[in-house]
């Protein structure tokens, strides 16, 4: 069966430090893959897209890596501040313009 | 503003009634997609719409889920005789263009309970 995982435990960071959580998928193959972050009560808001043919991706403090060989996605936050914490989710291509998420994983960042 | 908007904000119905979500996409973006996220779980894919039509309802869960964009903008998700199991938050997204490779812009979410 497809699994997206995420690790469901929350990660403490502390301000500065750089967070990194993991995204593995079972049975996808999927052509691009995105990282969105959630805060509570409100809907996720993209940050990122790396596609299968590209190894890495940087946006300002973040950083994303894309394995298709381990087929794990990892996800960086250098300098963590404060206003990252959140639930940060990967999102899979599966076919026909769909995304299938992950659970997220949450992100406390602790001043 | 110019984002995803969603109403109602929070809807509480009883078991068996009938009920409407509504998503105002962003001006001009021609995809919108409906998810359902229940707590601690990220959104599940319901129905995509490319303008009018429904290009991928596989998510619905079953036929007593209903969508429609009828002039390629606003969409209505229809629930009949709700369940308790339906209570979630209900999330609409839009993005431009027809590729997947384009960002979903997500509304606040409808939190819907069934009592």
């Amino acid at each position: 069966s497809q699994k997206i995982e995420q690790n469901s435990e929350a990660l403490n960071i502390q301000e500065g430090k750089t967070a990194t959580l993991t995204c593995n998928y079972t049975n996808y193959s999927p052509a691009y893959l995105q990282w969105y972050r959630q805060d509570p009560g409100r809907g996720p808001v993209f940050l990122l897209l790396i596609r299968e043919n590209e190894k890495e991706k940087r946006k300002e403090r973040l950083k994303v890596t894309f394995d298709t060989t381990l087929k794990q996605s990892l996800f960086h936050i250098t300098a963590s501040q404060p206003a990252d914490s959140a639930t940060d989710l990967c999102a899979l291509e599966e076919g026909n313009n769909r995304l299938a998420f992950g659970k997220g994983n949450q992100v406390v960042v602790i001043p | 503003g110019a984002g995803v908007s969603q109403t109602p904000s929070n809807k509480v119905t009883e078991k068996g009634k009938y009920v409407e979500l509504r998503c105002d996409p962003i001006s001009g973006h021609t995809a919108l997609y409906w998810y359902r996220q229940s707590l601690g779980q990220g959104p599940e894919f319901l129905i995509y719409f490319q303008g009018t039509g429904a290009a991928d309802d596989s998510g619905l869960p079953n036929d007593r889920f209903f969508a429609v964009r009828p002039e390629g903008s606003v969409s209505t998700l229809k629930i009949q005789r709700t369940e308790r199991g339906d209570s979630a938050v209900y999330l609409c997204a839009s993005s431009s263009g027809s590729g997947g490779l384009n960002e979903q812009f997500f509304g606040p979410g409808t939190r819907l309970t069934v009592l």
